[in-house]
């Protein structure tokens, strides 16, 4: 079975600078999908940035980045310029790519990493 | 109305009380899932419907029962539940199998969940 680990329960940033969440995961698939989600304490949990298995480009969105490590099993998300909205619980989470069968929105999730930001 | 919609946000039932969560999906998706969110615990899938067929019950105790009538609407009765059972509860949506919109990436958009304590 596929496991999602997030090794960092908590991380916090100074308004303005740089930093990276942590993700590892461990399949024996060849593709796949993974995504780091965003839950603020409003509870909504939202998409942040999304990586398929067979691109060797790193997704960026925005402020966001992922470092895709596929030999390692590694998917770390960078948040540059940090803002006080950025203050969430960030999801790891990673979805096995079987293209027209049922793995479609079954993700497992990481354990997820507070981030605080202080101004 | 746009996105996914839980009701009611928060419920305190005792262990003997019968009572229903609601979601509504707007996004014109064809698969809803039920997750459960338990403190510092990773998120659990519960229930996967596809075009309203069950098609995942992820060894959920009877006491959970999904009731998914159209593919925009999908309920959680709950019935006898046990303290354990307190939880914030997840509704997503996503493209699911059959979606004829273009690639399908699985990726799921939430409710803003269900804060659910039993006492």
């Amino acid at each position: 079975a596929q496991t999602v680990t997030q090794s960092q329960p908590e991380m916090s940033v100074q308004e303005a600078e740089t930093v990276t969440l942590s993700c590892t995961y461990d399949t024996s698939e060849s593709d796949y999908y993974l995504f780091w989600y965003k839950q603020p304490p409003s509870r909504q949990m939202i998409l942040v940035i999304r990586q398929e298995a067979y691109k060797q480009q790193n997704a960026t969105e925005n402020r966001f980045s992922v470092n895709f490590q596929k030999a390692a099993k590694s998917f770390s998300l960078k948040i540059s310029d940090s803002q006080l909205g950025d203050a969430a619980m960030y999801f790891c989470a990673y979805r096995r790519d079987n293209a027209g069968g049922t793995s479609y929105g079954k993700l497992t999730f990481g354990q997820g990493t507070i981030l605080t930001v202080h101004p | 109305e746009t996105g996914v919609t839980q009701t009611p946000r928060h419920l305190v039932m005792g262990m003997t009380n019968k009572k229903s969560l609601k979601c509504e999906q707007h996004l014109g998706h064809n698969a809803m899932y039920w997750y459960k969110q338990s403190a510092k615990k990773p998120l659990e899938l519960m229930f996967v419907y596809n075009f309203k067929e069950q098609t995942e019950n992820n060894s959920v105790p009877s006491r959970f029962s999904p009731e998914c009538p159209n593919s925009s609407h999908l309920f959680l009765h709950l019935h006898t539940l046990q303290p354990e059972d307190s939880a914030l509860y997840l509704c997503a949506s996503s493209q699911g199998l059959g979606w004829r919109g273009g690639s399908n990436t699985g990726e799921l958009f939430f409710g803003e969940g269900s804060r659910l304590t039993v006492l």
